[in-house]
C-alpha cells in the first residue's frame, strides 16, 4: 500500500524558508505513470496547490507563488521536498503532500490528481 | 487569475439528494478540464470520489456521481446520509500542470 509521509520544522519564523520533505513508500516515485506535489490548507480555509514534480526533474509552480517555491526530488530516496522561502503568517497551513497518477494508453489520457495523500504537517509561521 | 468557483454551504435533508457544482470565474467547465472531487471530514486529509469528471474513486459508493451541468462540473449525492457531511472540493486542470482548487462547500445534512 502506497504511503506518503510529510516531515519538517513545525515552526517556521517570519522572512525565513519553509523546508518539507515528504516519504514515499510502498511504491517507487521514478515510476513513470506518475507526478508528485504539494496542497496546502490554512486552518479553516480552502485547498490550495502549490507545486508538482515528475521524477525526471520537471516542474510545476502555483502562479502565485512561484517566485518562492522551489519543488525538488531525490529518486534515490523516495523522496521529494518543498522549498518556500520569504514566509510570512499568511502561509501558516497543514502541508501535505500528494501523488497525481497521469499516463495515456490506448483509452486516452487517464488523470487521477491527488489520488494519495499524506497525513499532513501543520506549519506555523511565527516569531 | 482564474478562480474555480463553488457553492460556500449546501443544505440537504437525511435521504435526499443534492447537486454541488464547480464553475469558473471565466469561461465553461467541460471535460478537458478534468473535473475531480474531493471529500474531507474534520482533521483528515482528503478523499478523492470522482475523477475525470464522472470515474468513481475505488471503493466510492454509487451515492456519488460526477457530471457536467450547464457549464459547471457537478457532484450528485443521492440518498444523503449523516456522515456525507463535511466539506467537498473540486478541482480542475488548467493546463501545463497547473491546478485549481475550488473555495469548497460545506454540506450540512438535517
Amino acid at each position: 500500500q502506497l504511503q506518503l509521509q510529510e516531515s519538517g520544522p513545525g515552526l517556521v519564523k517570519p522572512s525565513e524558508t519553509l523546508s518539507l520533505t515528504c516519504t514515499v513508500s510502498g511504491g517507487s516515485i521514478s515510476s513513470s505513470d506518475y507526478y508528485w506535489g504539494w496542497i496546502r490548507q490554512p486552518p479553516g480555509k480552502g485547498l490550495e496547490w502549490i507545486a508538482s514534480i515528475y521524477y525526471s526533474g520537471s516542474t510545476y509552480y502555483n502562479p502565485s507563488l512561484k517566485s518562492r517555491i522551489t519543488i525538488s526530488v531525490d529518486t534515490s530516496k523516495n523522496q521529494f521536498s518543498l522549498r518556500l522561502s520569504s514566509v510570512t503568517a499568511a502561509d501558516t497551513a497543514v502541508y501535505y503532500c500528494a501523488r497525481t497518477t497521469y499516463y495515456y494508453d490506448s483509452s486516452g489520457y487517464t488523470r487521477r490528481p491527488f489520488d494519495y495523500w499524506g497525513q499532513g504537517t501543520l506549519v506555523t509561521v511565527s516569531s | 487569475q482564474t478562480v474555480v468557483t463553488q457553492e460556500p454551504s449546501f443544505s440537504v435533508s437525511p435521504g435526499g439528494t443534492v447537486t454541488l457544482t464547480c464553475g469558473l470565474s471565466s469561461g465553461s467547465v467541460s471535460t478537458s478540464y478534468y473535473p475531480t472531487w474531493y471529500q474531507q471530514t474534520p482533521g483528515q486529509a482528503p478523499r478523492a470520489l470522482i475523477y475525470s469528471t464522472n470515474t468513481r474513486s475505488s471503493g466510492v459508493p454509487d451515492r456519488f456521481s460526477g457530471s457536467i451541468l450547464g457549464n459547471k462540473a457537478a457532484l450528485t449525492i443521492t440518498g444523503a446520509q449523516a456522515d456525507d457531511e463535511c466539506d467537498y472540493y473540486c478541482v480542475l486542470y488548467m493546463g501545463s500542470g497547473i491546478s485549481v482548487f475550488g473555495g469548497g462547500t460545506k454540506l450540512t445534512v438535517l
